[in-house]
């Protein structure tokens, strides 16, 4: 599995948008970007993945680079909910995490 | 659904105690692993499992053991606690046409 940098933690205002960024510059042609958040204490919550075309759900979008090598995770108004750390994993799709990890992920504080 | 469920929530072991931690999951899950997270760190996979009688080693397997004897359940077994062992454990479960892992509220051990 290709490997991810992430900043180790960035702010956001209330209402306004976070937009997190992560490189994975060895990513492969079939490899997926994943993201997660952890709340304090709790297990990870997934949010959003894509191959190559930008995703949106109703949690976030997702902003993957043309070339792959970087990705943005966008919360379009983040709120204090928001709070959490965000991590980003590359994967080859459909199969369980084989030997992948988590890394330190970045942590989100959203300030009032 | 109770989603993915782990006991205890809490658990404190004196060095070479063995102890199994439990995780079931009630959504037919193909896909389960298990995780720890050391404090400020991300998750490490340590086994996980593409089905019933089927298991696999993670990045971080040895000390723990592993057994599916069943879709639901998939416990985790601490041979000889060590304190290196010292960790949250997540458990995780995935349908095997999805790509979203979900995870249970973790188990906080403690090797003294």
């Amino acid at each position: 599995d290709a490997k991810t940098t992430q900043p180790p933690s960035m702010d956001c205002a209330e209402g306004r948008a976070a937009n997190l960024p992560c490189n994975h510059s060895t990513i492969s042609g079939n490899e997926y970007v994943y993201w997660y958040r952890q709340i304090h204490s709790q297990g990870p919550q997934y949010i959003i993945h894509g191959l190559k075309n930008n995703e949106t759900n109703e949690m976030a979008s997702l902003i993957i680079t043309e070339d792959r090598k970087s990705s943005t995770l966008i919360l379009p108004h983040a709120t204090l909910r928001d709070t959490a750390v965000y991590y980003c994993i590359v994967r080859v799709a459909y199969t369980n995490a084989g030997k992948s990890t988590f890394g330190d992920g970045t942590t989100l504080t959203v300030k009032p | 659904n109770a989603g993915v469920t782990q006991t205890p929530k809490f658990q404190v072991l004196k060095t070479g105690q063995s102890m199994t931690l439990q995780c079931a999951q009630d959504m037919n899950h193909e896909y389960m692993s298990w995780y720890r997270q050391d404090p400020g760190m991300g998750l490490r996979l340590i086994h996980y499992s593409v089905g019933a009688g089927i298991t696999d080693q993670g990045e971080v397997p040895n000390g723990y053991n592993v057994s599916r004897s069943t879709t639901e359940d998939f416990p985790l077994r601490l041979l000889s606690a060590a304190p290196s062992q010292t960790s949250v454990y997540f458990c995780a479960s995935r349908d095997q046409g999805r790509n979203e892992q979900y995870f249970g509220p973790g188990t906080r051990l403690t090797v003294t």
